[in-house]
């Protein structure tokens, strides 16, 4: 069974740069795609953006000039970088698996998630 | 961006009764690109429906979701004490994929 893991700091200064890294364990980061998503009070659940095992991503718009997420197959792990944050980026964020199989079809869909970590942007 | 409205906002029930949310689309989402979500406090979200209507591994028969175009319902046919919880809407149609902003189903 596939499981994820968030790992980083819990406190970021505004206008640096928050890294995060979510390691999977059993089971193979290839061939799926892989998200990170945010829930904060004020803004829900948000989408961050994907990337794809071969290294393919999209992010979501608002977001996208501040991110990049990239992937280690090696390590079976996928990392999210977010740049000049501010207080509004504090938030709890969660990697997720973002495909599922259903009688041979793959579909969208965050069908394993990690646990969460708690980041705060403050100094 | 498609906004995805839930309601009602809060659905009060008791154990054994059925509960059905409700999901509007502001544009048509087709029903291979929404799934339901179960989130209880402290916790992840977790997968219930896929596809509109298939249930993800694990899930039991109670929980069903239908719908298409712009209006998609999920209905747990029995409420059991582990279901109260908050409950999210996604899309995949088109980026960014996003959440409805959840319905909580509560204890009367």
């Amino acid at each position: 069974q596939v499981q994820l893991q968030e790992s980083g700091p819990g406190l970021v200064k505004p206008s640096e740069t928050l890294s995060l890294t979510c390691i999977v364990s059993g089971g193979s980061i290839s061939n799926y795609y892989w998200s990170w998503i945010r829930q904060s009070p004020g803004r829900g659940l948000e989408w961050i953006g994907y990337i794809y095992y071969s290294g393919t991503t999209k992010y979501n718009p608002s977001l996208e000039s501040r991110v990049t997420i990239s992937v280690d197959t090696s390590n079976n792990q996928f990392s999210l970088k977010l740049s000049s944050v501010t207080a509004a980026d504090t938030a709890v964020y969660f990697c997720a698996k973002t495909s599922t199989m259903a009688r041979g079809v793959i579909y969208y869909a965050f069908d394993i998630w990690g646990q969460g970590t708690m980041v705060t942007v403050s100094s | 961006e498609i906004v995805l409205t839930q309601s009602p906002g809060t659905l009060s029930l008791s154990p054994g009764e059925r509960a059905t949310l409700s999901c509007r689309a502001s544009q048509s989402v087709t029903s291979t690109y929404l799934a339901w979500y179960q989130q209880k406090p402290g916790q992840a979200p977790r997968l219930l429906i896929f596809g509109a209507s298939s249930r993800a591994t694990g899930i039991p028969d109670r929980f069903s979701g239908s719908g298409s175009g712009t209006d998609f319902t999920l209905t747990i046919s029995r409420l059991e004490p582990e279901d109260f919880a908050v409950f999210y809407c996604q899309q995949f149609e088109t980026s960014p994929w996003t959440f409805g902003q959840g319905t909580k189903v509560e204890i009367k």
